[in-house]
């Protein structure tokens, strides 16, 4: 079946650091790949989509390429700031077969110091 | 246009009490997800509602667990004679379609989450 594996956390960093979350996926047709965050006592927010192959999601300073060579979905930053602390799901859901369902990695916690 | 509500936001119970976790999607949303967020896990799908069908329910457990979406009122998720290791976090999705490719291409219809019900089973 399909799954997600991501990095493992805390990572901690400094404010204006760069950012690096690793992210891998296994998945039997052609997946959208995802980045979700986190708040403290909130609910997932879409954070950035790919849906094809070398697509390059963007929002707020962070980016993600879909890699099918690699079968890699990585979170990038250049210089991270606290109010980045979160936590971070890489998923993917496989629309092959009408499935609506997402799959997600287990999160990566960020904590970003001053 | 308020999010995704659940209530309660934190429940406890004893071993072989029932638990009811309520969702109310988004304004004109018809279609809910059930997730389940064990410890130190990621999230895990449960089952995918549309008003009054149960289109997808794959990752339900076989016994104790049902989900309805009624017409009227909210999303329920309810776990019967619930165990310690029903603790987790459990979140509801909803969206305005079904989510995937759309009839004008790849589009992608997005999930919106609710913030939790934090289930304790003592």
């Amino acid at each position: 079946g399909d799954s997600v594996t991501q990095m493992e956390g805390p990572v901690t960093l400094s404010e204006e650091a760069f950012l690096t979350i690793n992210c891998t996926y296994t998945a039997t047709g052609y997946p959208s790949l995802f980045w979700y965050v986190q708040y403290p006592g909130e609910g997932l927010q879409l954070l950035l989509k790919a849906t094809k192959a070398d697509d390059k999601g963007s929002n707020k300073g962070f980016e993600a390429t879909y890699r099918k060579e690699t079968t890699s979905f990585h979170l990038e930053k250049g210089s991270v700031q606290v109010s980045d602390s979160a936590v971070y799901f890489c998923a993917l859901s496989d629309f092959t077969g009408g499935g609506n369902k997402l799959t997600f990695g287990t999160g990566t916690q960020l904590k970003v110091e001053l | 246009n308020a999010g995704v509500m659940q209530n309660p936001r934190h429940l406890v119970r004893r071993r072989g009490q029932e638990a009811r976790l309520r969702c109310s999607p988004m304004k004109g949303h018809s279609h809910v997800y059930w997730y389940r967020q064990l410890p130190e896990e990621g999230l895990k799908f449960m089952v995918y509602l549309q008003k009054e069908n149960i289109i997808d329910e794959s990752g339900m457990p076989k016994e104790r667990f049902s989900a309805e979406f009624p017409k009227e009122g909210p999303s329920i998720l309810r776990i019967q004679q619930v165990v310690r290791g029903d603790s987790a976090a459990y979140f509801c999705a909803s969206s305005p379609v079904g989510t995937g490719p759309g009839l004008a291409g790849n589009s992608y219809n997005e999930q919106f989450f609710g913030p939790g019900t934090r289930l304790t089973v003592l």
